[in-house]
């Protein structure tokens, strides 16, 4: 199965700080680009989506910037809080065709 | 509007058992997806159903199965249990095959 690298591991940023998450991916058929919010005992949730038909997409304090010719994604967000601190996940499909592949999860602390 | 529910939330099994675990997806939604989530590790890709059919299976041995019935609920059937397949189970359910899938609590399996 296509891989999809997520970097970092973990994070720590102070409160206000503007985390970065990255991920990379192999499958240049991948069309659909999702992130994943995940707190402790709880299922993934959907945070944010792009196309590779646009460069960035903003909702509320989350930032997708993608790149398509380094098939590079990454996660923004701005004017960080403790709540936010969870593990985030990357992930691609085909839609249409495959199933999500998910990256490896980065865990993120927002210490006040 | 309903989410995706699973069951159990827990379930300790001993070496060697079966264990089933159970979804419902979203109301309207068609496709299920499960995924194991070992501790540390991402969301490692399953199974996945869609109009009763199975339509891709991860790198998984075959002793983990699953069905959709016709009312698109789906469980998922691990047999002869090791040590190894404790885990989070997480089941989640999209609209569109490969898009948007929306997670479940998950079901926490435990092999003792």
């Amino acid at each position: 199965q296509q891989q999809v690298k997520q970097s970092p591991q973990s994070l720590i940023v102070q409160k206000g700080g503007i985390p970065i998450i990255n991920c990379a991916y192999e499958n240049t058929a991948f069309d659909y680009f999702p992130w994943y919010q995940q707190f402790p005992g709880k299922g993934p949730a959907l945070l944010i989506a792009i196309r590779p038909d646009v460069s960035e997409k903003k909702e509320g304090r989350f930032t997708i910037s993608f790149n398509k010719s380094a098939k590079q994604f990454s996660l923004h967000i701005m004017d960080s809080q403790p709540g936010d601190s969870a593990t985030y996940f990357c992930a691609a499909s085909m839609s249409g065709n495959t199933p999500l592949v998910f990256g490896k999860g980065t865990r993120l602390s927002v210490i006040a | 509007e309903a989410g995706v529910t699973q069951s159990p939330t827990h379930l300790i099994k001993t070496r060697g058992q079966q264990a089933t675990l159970r979804c419902s997806p979203i109301s309207g939604h068609t496709s299920v997806y499960w995924y194991q989530q070992a501790l540390g590790l991402g969301l490692q890709f399953l199974l996945w159903y869609d109009e009763g059919e199975e339509r891709n299976r991860g790198n998984f041995p075959p002793r983990f199965s699953g069905r959709q019935f016709p009312n698109y609920s789906s469980e998922l059937n691990v047999n002869a249990l090791e040590l190894e397949d404790s885990a989070l189970y997480l089941c989640a359910s999209s609209l569109e095959q490969g898009l948007t899938a929306f997670f479940g609590q998950g079901t926490r399996l435990t092999v003792v």
